[in-house]
């Protein structure tokens, strides 16, 4: 069975900092690796999709990395700001007909004025 | 309009009672879920459609149903309703091709006293 796993659980860094949220699966035969963030209490807004057979993908101040191999993602936040508090979510998407979404449980990021 | 909309956005019910979360998409996608999320439980599959005549169950499907009426709607039934039901109901929709991402509806947050 897939299990995700992201650490840190809860981040707080100050406005302006660069940091990375990390990703790991248990099994490596994934379709694709997609990244959400969650606002207190609302949807999950779908952020950035790596397939399988890429390494990264990035959206302005965002950059997923993907190695399939090692099982690990990293999403990386440049010049963060307060707009950027949430929840990260990270979630592996199975291969088979299936392609079930396994999400880990999430790293809340407070970025502080 | 959003992609995925579901309805009510968030319902209070009373044990017992049979309630129904509906979801609807205009993203032309084939397949539909019902996920619901809970504090340290993360998302969890209920349902899933890959058209109108599959249905499948997820990971937690008892105590509830659900109907596709249409390639565009999915409806999430719990038929007598218990407290250990009040969470977070998300729906979720998903292509069939190589460019495989998910796109969630906002949510249907679902208290039952």
């Amino acid at each position: 069975k897939q299990e995700v796993t992201q650490i840190p659980a809860a981040l707080s860094v100050p406005e302006g900092e660069n940091l990375v949220l990390n990703c790991s699966f248990t099994d490596s035969a994934i379709y694709n690796l997609q990244w959400f963030r969650q606002d207190p209490g609302k949807g999950l807004t779908s952020l950035l999709l790596i397939q399988s057979s890429q390494r990264e993908q990035t959206s302005g101040r965002l950059n997923a990395s993907l190695d399939k191999s090692s099982g690990r993602s990293t999403l990386y936040i440049a010049a963060s700001q307060p707009g950027d508090s949430a929840t990260y979510l990270c979630a592996v998407i199975a291969g088979g007909s299936a392609r079930q979404l396994t999400f880990g449980s999430g790293t809340q990021l407070t970025v502080l004025p | 309009d959003a992609d995925v909309t579901q309805t009510p956005r968030n319902r209070i019910t009373k044990t017992g009672k049979r309630i129904m979360l509906e979801c609807s998409q205009t993203k032309g996608h084939d397949r539909m879920y019902w996920y619901r999320q809970d504090p340290g439980l993360g998302l969890r599959l209920i349902y899933y459609s890959f058209d109108v005549k599959d249905i499948n169950k997820g990971e937690i499907s008892d105590g509830y149903s659900v109907s596709r009426q249409a390639q565009a709607k999915f409806s999430l039934s719990l038929e007598s309703a218990i407290p250990n039901q009040t969470a977070l109901y998300f729906c979720a929709t998903s292509d069939s091709g190589i460019f495989y991402g998910y796109t969630f509806g906002s949510g249907t947050r679902l208290t039952v006293v």
